[in-house]
């Protein structure tokens, strides 16, 4: 059981380059999301998606844009990628109904922006 | 004042000690604790849940939450070097399809052999 699947797993940019992180998720849920870690400062979410169709900002949205493909499938993407975007990105996704608070992350995508 | 503070550490015991780990939060709204545990290198991976106020034990692990306090913790007996590992605090006001979890930072644990 796969779970929660992210590539590229590593990738490294240039200022000003666009890139897309694609995420996927083979355990039927409704809402997924869109993180970033940094040493010091925690998560912090980026975009969500509480179902497919729908998408909103989280407390850190500048300079990226998501799309809800379907329901398995969540993409963040850098359209023109900048230091300060160097972090680990995690996917996650809930079922999002029960409020149990149970997200299943992905392993991350360790960007780096020169 | 942030919504949820947590020491960073870095906490370092040895094995077989008790830990306790713990988040303060500002936010009274906030009815569901949750404790996540992040391997080096890995997605953070859910470990206690507990609603509103009151005790969870699961093996050796025991999530408390006291609302009165804002203040929750997680206690961890008998520690093993495969508890070393960053433990997340994390919180939510409701549950349903629209609900977001604010996290603490984090707290780097080892437990040494």
């Amino acid at each position: 059981n796969a779970g929660v699947t992210q590539t590229p797993k590593f990738q490294v940019l240039k200022t000003g380059q666009s890139m897309t992180l694609q995420c996927a998720q083979d355990m039927n849920h409704n809402s997924m999301y869109w993180y970033r870690q940094d040493p010091g400062m925690g998560l912090r979410l980026i975009y969500y998606s509480a179902s497919e169709g729908t998408t909103d900002k989280g407390e850190v949205p500048n300079g990226y844009n998501v799309s809800r493909l379907n329901k398995r499938e969540f993409s963040l993407r850098l359209e023109s990628a900048a230091p300060s975007q160097t972090s680990v990105y995690f996917c996650a996704s809930t079922a999002g109904t029960s409020g149990r608070g149970e997200l299943f992350f992905g392993e991350g995508s360790r960007l780096t922006v020169l | 004042q942030k919504e949820v503070e947590q020491d960073p550490g870095p906490l370092s015991v040895p094995e077989g000690a008790i830990v306790s780990l713990n988040c303060t939060y500002s936010n009274s709204a906030f009815q569901y604790f949750m404790w996540y545990r992040q391997y080096s290198r890995k997605g953070p991976e859910l470990l206690m849940y507990t609603y509103s106020s009151g005790n969870k034990e699961d093996g050796r692990f025991t999530a408390q939450v006291d609302k009165s306090s804002k203040y929750i913790s997680l206690f961890i007996r008998d520690s093993q070097p495969s508890d070393s590992a960053t433990y997340l605090c994390a919180m939510c006001q409701s549950g349903g399809s629209n609900y977001k979890l604010t996290f603490g930072k984090g707290t780097l644990l080892t437990v040494n052999p």
